[in-house]
């Protein structure tokens, strides 16, 4: 079955300690994207990789870190967690092509607390 | 980075009636999507809009690409208790093929 895989699901941390959240996808795209999700404001992109070692900032890359050494996996990682990164965060994958949006795969989520 | 305007944030309606939401932008953008997000999971691609004017339907739901490619509306005719969750409009502007701008979502309860 065709999915993008995100771990873990719920994660409850501290401030400062640093964390990673894992996200595999099987369809081998090329395209991979990790978003957060906050009441009222909507789906925001944090970083984007279009390819293996190619990755590049989204709307809001303050606090995180990705990298992409394989193809199908695009960790999240947060060096130095803060309240403020308190979120829902979504992986995706896309083959690119005509355009991302169109194929886009979404994870499950990961539902980030940090205390 | 640039959001979407989407209207409304939320809409209780009773089931058997139709809703339309929408997203306006002050930028053009060449092709307009719209997701929806069930609880607890991510979203899900409904439709997705590549030409000014063009007017696509899946099943109950039709949406449109604004002529001014500024704006895209989305309606759901009969509503079903299944159709409650979140809708978020979505656009790729030309020359940045891989950057996918969200609206802040539609919450959508449906009354039995």
């Amino acid at each position: 079955e065709a999915q993008v895989t995100q771990n873990p699901r719920y994660l409850i941390t501290v401030t400062g300690k640093k964390l990673t959240v894992t996200c595999s996808q099987n369809m081998n795209h090329e395209y991979m994207s990790w978003y957060r999700q906050d009441p009222g404001l909507g789906l925001r992109q944090i970083y984007y990789s279009m390819n293996v070692e190619v990755t590049d900032k989204g709307d809001v890359p303050e606090g995180y870190k990705v990298s992409r050494k394989e193809k199908r996996n695009f960790p999240l990682i947060l060096e130095s967690p803060s309240p403020n990164q308190t979120s829902l965060y979504f992986c995706a994958s896309s083959a690119t092509g005509t355009g991302v949006g169109e194929k886009l795969f979404f994870g499950s989520g990961t539902q980030l607390s940090v205390l | 980075g640039q959001q979407l305007n989407q209207s409304p944030q939320s809409m209780f309606i009773q089931e058997g009636e139709d809703v339309s939401m929408n997203c306006t932008s002050s930028s053009i953008f060449n092709t307009w999507l719209w997701y929806k997000q069930d609880p607890g999971e991510g979203p899900v691609l409904l439709i997705a809009l590549y030409k000014a004017g063009e007017l696509t339907s899946n099943g109950r739901l039709t949406a449109q690409f604004g002529i001014t490619r500024k704006d895209s509306f989305l309606n759901i005719s009969a509503s079903i208790p299944s159709d409650v969750g979140i809708y978020f409009c979505a656009g790729l502007r030309g020359g940045s093929n891989y950057k996918l701008t969200f609206g802040k979502g539609t919450l959508l309860t449906v009354n039995p």
